[in-house]
């Protein structure tokens, strides 16, 4: 089965912290995810990265930025974090495209307070 | 914006069938139907996906309507344990930007004893 992990469940930080939010994956998927989940928002998506060193941002990339220096591993940074970005934080991986279902595996997500 | 629209909440009785609609309008021919779902505290689930024909597989079945317009999510046995938000997605079947899931708010489905 595939497995993604993140590096924690449950965070709690300062406004103004730097924060870095882990994810890896088992499978050598080329594209990994990162989203937030809010109440009454859903899912939105904050970067992608198609490969090694690609990155592409989503909807809400304001705030944050990424990294993908090996293939199994995608971080995600809060350069400064602020009270407005306490959610769920979920990673996801996929296969490449092409090939059906379009399935993406999640992680069980880290939810992050600042406070 | 999500394409889809899907009813806030919905219960069932355990055991029996669980139907969730999902109204895709303006969908187009190349586009697949994704349902997800996700279980509290924990990452979305894959269920399964469709074009144009029906399908079933063992978790789920699919019923898309002739004009593709609507379809139906369908647990034919509901359990406590699929007690879940379910989330009905439309996407093309190729990689980039334009092939990223979009999630709605999804259906809370209740599955009661």
């Amino acid at each position: 089965d595939v497995k993604v992990t993140q590096s924690s469940r449950y965070l709690v930080k300062r406004t103004g912290e730097k924060v870095f939010l882990e994810c890896v994956q088992d499978m050598d998927h080329e594209n990994m995810f990162w989203y937030r989940q809010d109440p009454g928002l859903g899912l939105r998506l904050i970067y992608f990265s198609y490969d090694v060193k690609m990155k592409e941002k989503g909807d809400i990339p304001e705030g944050y930025s990424v990294s993908r220096e090996k293939k199994e591993r995608f971080s995600l940074i809060l350069e400064s974090a602020s009270t407005n970005q306490t959610s769920m934080y979920l990673c996801a991986s996929r296969e490449s495209s092409g090939r059906l279902p379009y399935e993406q595996y999640f992680g069980p997500g880290t939810r992050l307070t600042v406070t | 914006d999500a394409k889809t629209t899907q009813p806030t909440s919905m219960d069932c009785a355990e055991g029996r069938a669980a139907n969730l609609p999902c109204n895709h309008s303006t969908i187009s021919g190349n586009e697949y139907v994704y349902w997800y779902r996700q279980i509290h505290s924990q990452g979305p689930q894959y269920i399964i996906h469709g074009l144009k024909n029906n399908e079933t597989n063992e978790m789920a079945s699919l019923i898309i309507t002739e004009d593709r317009k609507s379809s139906t999510l369908i647990l034919p046995h509901a359990t406590l344990r699929d007690t879940a938000v379910y989330y009905c997605i439309v996407r093309v079947n190729y990689g980039g930007s334009q092939g990223n899931l979009i999630f709605g708010k999804g259906t809370k489905l209740s599955v009661k004893p």
